[in-house]
């Protein structure tokens, strides 16, 4: 079946470096997406990832180990603006997006 | 680039009557446009896929008769909840894919701002 599995919460503290992991198991595989996602609005895209490796976008980046069916967003110098949820979803061979339940953020002072 | 818009953005109706969102793709064709339900709490749940020209095709468990998915051209698709009970207030979100992008990245989906339903 397919399946992502990703912390349902965590808590961090302004200023500091978070990591939210993905695992993923689907139908084929088209690359990894990360979306955030404020309360009471639409997903807002962040990442791609289909190649291993590192990808790095200003305080955001995210990694891939295809073998291992892993991910995760690394989210460096935290403000309070980024609590949110963050949702991984894993394209399919039919390009379809399986997506993770969600890991909701909470940023402390 | 690549801006989805839906429309209305909140709704509020009675029970029994039907419901129309749309969800238009401004600057780009959108062959494939899904729809989206996400109850308080919890992940986006895919509904439905919606192909322009074509029948949508629904993902189990989604009454194809209660909601209605209309991709009449590459911009626009609607999708109306039919006979609406409580159980349907949610938030509906759309998202829609290029149509002429050809990279993995392109497979990207757009969302719109979503539209929250509530059924009295």
């Amino acid at each position: 079946g397919q399946n992502i599995d990703q912390p349902t919460e965590m808590t961090a503290t302004e200023g500091a470096i978070v990591q939210i992991n993905c695992t993923y198991q689907t139908s084929g595989f088209n690359g990894l997406f990360w979306y955030q996602q404020h309360a009471g609005e639409a997903p807002t895209f962040l990442s791609y990832n289909v190649l291993d490796g590192l990808e790095e976008k200003g305080r955001f980046s995210s990694f891939l180990s295809r073998s291992k069916g892993y991910s995760y967003l690394l989210l460096k110098e935290l403000q309070m603006k980024d609590s949110a949820s963050y949702l991984c979803a894993s394209m399919d061979s039919n390009y379809q997006l399986i997506w993770g339940a969600g890991t909701k953020l909470i940023i402390k002072p | 680039g690549a801006v989805v818009s839906q429309h209305p953005s909140r709704v509020i109706c009675k029970s029994g009557t039907s419901v129309k969102i749309e969800c238009r793709s401004l600057d780009f064709q959108a062959t494939t446009m899904f729809w989206y339900r996400q109850f308080p709490k919890q992940s986006l749940m895919l509904m439905a896929t919606s192909n322009e020209g074509s029948k949508a095709t629904y993902e189990q468990g989604v009454e194809k008769d209660k909601f209605l998915i209309n991709h009449a051209s590459l911009t626009l698709s609607t999708l109306t909840v039919t006979s609406a009970h409580p159980e349907d207030s949610s938030f509906y979100i759309c998202s829609a894919r290029d149509s002429y992008s050809g990279q993995g990245d392109s497979y990207e989906q757009y969302f719109g701002p979503g539209t929250r339903l509530t059924v009295t």
